[in-house]
């Protein structure tokens, strides 16, 4: 089955403690990306990565690092986690036959910084 | 501010009755994609309009596309209670942007 796996899907943690959110896709997509929901403001871009070893910054990137070593992960690392980062947090992968646009999501990251 | 703005944010209807959902963009999109979001999961791609003018089916779903390409609406005929849930637009194809979405409950 194809599917985007994302780990933990919930996480409490104490400012300051690194932690490391792992996505993996299994559809052998080059596109992946980390969003981050907040109510009202939908979903906002961290990092996307075009391929192994390629990253960059997508709209809200301060405070999180990514790195794409192997093309089905893409791990999300908060070096020193704020109050701030509370949020919901989805991986997504693109690149299938019709295009980066469909992309795929897993299912969610709950994060509260405490 | 919004790059893609979605009206109306909450929406609450009775089964069987038809409804549109709108999504504003003062910028052009290459292409615009509409989501669906259930609770505890993450979004699930329903359509990609590409085109300008474009107008999708999915069943009970219609897509369209504006002719500038900076606009688009969902329309639903007869909501069912199963189309509950959070319609997302979403413009681009790297940089993705999405919009807040429109909150839909559809009572039986």
């Amino acid at each position: 089955e194809a599917q985007v796996t994302q780990n933990p899907r919930y996480l409490i943690t104490v400012t300051g403690k690194k932690l490391t959110v792992t996505c993996s896709q299994n559809m052998n997509h080059e596109y992946m990306s980390w969003y981050r929901q907040d109510p009202g403001l939908g979903l906002r871009q961290i990092y996307y990565s075009m391929n192994v070893e390629v990253t960059d910054k997508g709209d809200v990137p301060e405070g999180y690092k990514v790195s794409r070593k192997e093309k089905r992960n893409f791990p999300l690392i908060l070096e020193s986690p704020s109050p701030n980062q509370t949020s919901l947090y989805f991986c997504a992968s693109g690149g299938g036959p019709r295009g980066l646009s469909e992309a795929f999501f897993g299912q969610g990251t709950r994060l509260t910084v405490v | 501010t919004q790059l893609l703005e979605q009206s109306p944010q909450f929406l609450s209807i009775q089964e069987g009755e038809n409804l549109t959902v709108y999504c504003n963009s003062s910028s052009v999109f290459s292409s615009l994609q509409w989501y669906r979001q259930e609770p505890g999961e993450g979004p699930v791609l329903l359509v990609t309009v590409v085109t300008g003018g474009e107008v999708k089916k999915l069943k009970r779903l219609t897509f369209q596309f504006g002719d500038a390409r900076k606009d688009s609406s969902l329309h639903i005929t007869a909501a069912q209670p199963g189309d509950t849930g959070l319609y997302l637009c979403a413009g681009g194809v790297i940089r993705m942007r999405f919009g807040a979405g429109t909150r839909l409950t559809v009572k039986p």
